[in-house]
């Protein structure tokens, strides 16, 4: 099966620009994940979707963070503006079919430089 | 929210020989996982062990969980130098599969 696509795999910005990350999970997955992970830290949750509706965004910066799934399948990433501790990998990743329900599936990443 | 802690940070080993890590974590948990991210393949989940288990198994990863000292260990046998990679335990505290992760484990296979 295919799994989660995330584009683009690189950007580098200046600060108090704009920019935006899409990801496409496993197709049927019904929950979609975004995270967060700073060099040499583990990935930390910024928000996460069942279907179209948000099930978590405690630790979404909600000031200059946003994200939305529309149609309950792809989702977008945005932030606005930028700020140099936006530097950072970006994770997509879903879950919710087959046999194991907790397991998360990762798409590759978008890797923020932040200038 | 809690987040795990892996130990040791960095671990260094000769191929064939096995690997030993630890998490630990500070709230009740209906389950833990532990991930491997590596620059080839991203961030791959390894095995999953629920509150009620204590041991789990899978190919070359033995997994424990001791929920009294909320602690989890994740050992690797025979180790291979595509091995190398970083280790992360996850909790998962609330049953919605909201995952918090450790800091990772950074393992070093030698050829």
């Amino acid at each position: 099966e295919a799994g989660v696509a995330q584009s683009p795999r690189y950007k580098i910005i200046e600060k108090r620009q704009s920019v935006a990350f899409w990801c496409n999970p496993i197709s049927g997955h019904a929950t979609l994940y975004w995270y967060q992970q700073i060099l040499g830290q583990g990935p930390k949750l910024l928000i996460q979707f069942q279907n179209n509706g948000v099930v978590d965004d405690s630790q979404l910066p909600k000031d200059r963070f946003s994200a939305e799934r529309l149609k309950g399948v792809d989702s977008t990433l945005k932030i606005q503006p930028a700020k140099l501790e936006d530097s950072a990998v970006y994770l997509c990743a879903s879950s919710g079919g087959g046999r194991a329900l907790n397991e998360q599936f990762f798409g590759p990443g978008t890797r923020l430089t932040v200038l | 929210s809690q987040q795990g802690e892996e130990d040791p940070q960095a671990l260094s080993i000769q191929e064939g020989e096995n690997a030993t890590m630890n998490c630990s974590y500070k709230t009740s948990i209906n389950n833990l996982q532990w991930y491997r991210q590596n620059s080839g393949r991203g961030l791959v989940h390894l095995i999953l062990i629920r509150s009620n288990e204590r041991e789990k198994h899978s190919g070359r990863l033995r997994v424990t969980l001791d929920t009294s000292k909320k602690s989890s260990s994740l050992l690797i046998t025979a180790s291979r130098a595509a091995d190398t990679a970083s280790y992360f335990c996850a909790t998962d505290e609330s049953g919605a599969n909201n995952l918090f992760f450790g800091t990772g484990t950074r393992l070093t296979v030698i050829p």
